[in-house]
């Protein structure tokens, strides 16, 4: 079992709807998550940082926790098609910079207007 | 405040010939690190930094890898003898604070090897 398990979709919306966006996780020391939004040949821009469980929103994006369910998820309201990219959760353990970010491996979001 | 800069941008070489990838941290971030994304995969960690002094290099392969970040200047992760397998992207992220929460990361390089 991969360590950070994350649908590679591709998942494909109209404009305006809610998405959801998710990741399974399987180190129960994870305490710190991070969602990652990348465009096509870019690097990855960090949208959202939550520590241990519970919620977090920032405008449209609003970031989930559940750490009984080993469960993150990152929902987008009112969807544009400026939001279309892969969109990568992360997430580490506490004490330190040792072993980096796990990551999923993303999923591609497309917002058809 | 400029970003986490990488170059180049593009890098091609042939097998057997060395890579030099350079990585400039934010403005006031002392922390330094290395990921590699293959095709259809995701990002890897490879090694950690801080200035002279490698933290943890867990992600390293354990031949012609290797990382530096000195007093001065860049950090460079230097590939010896390259392969085709060691086409990727490489990605260089910076915080400051050395607990990835809020790592930022820069353009990528995309090694080529023909």
């Amino acid at each position: 079992q991969k360590e950070v398990e994350q649908d590679p979709g591709p998942l494909s919306v109209p404009e305006g709807a809610i998405v959801s966006l998710n990741c399974t996780y399987s180190n129960s020391a994870f305490q710190y998550f991070m969602w990652y939004r990348q465009y096509s040949r870019k690097g990855p821009e960090l949208l959202m940082y939550t520590y241990s469980s519970g919620n977090k929103e920032d405008g449209r994006f609003t970031a989930q926790v559940d750490k009984s369910s080993k469960y993150i998820s990152l929902f987008i309201r009112d969807s544009q098609p400026s939001d279309s990219a892969t969109y990568l959760c992360a997430m580490s353990a506490p004490g330190g910079g040792a072993d980096g970010l796990t990551f999923g491996k993303g999923t591609h979001l497309i917002i058809q207007p | 405040n400029a970003g986490v800069m990488q170059n180049p941008r593009h890098l091609v070489r042939r097998r057997g010939q060395e890579a030099r990838l350079r990585c400039s941290p934010m403005k006031g971030h002392s922390h330094v690190y290395w990921y590699r994304q293959l095709p259809e995969e995701g990002l890897k960690f490879m090694v950690y930094l801080q200035k002279e002094n490698i933290i943890d290099e867990s992600g390293m392969p354990k031949e012609r890898f290797s990382a530096e970040f000195p007093k001065e200047g860049p950090s460079i992760l230097r590939i010896q003898q390259v392969v085709r397998g060691d086409s990727a992207a490489y990605f260089c992220a910076s915080s400051p604070l050395g607990t990835h929460t809020e790592a930022f990361f820069g353009q990528g390089t995309r090694l080529t090897v023909v």
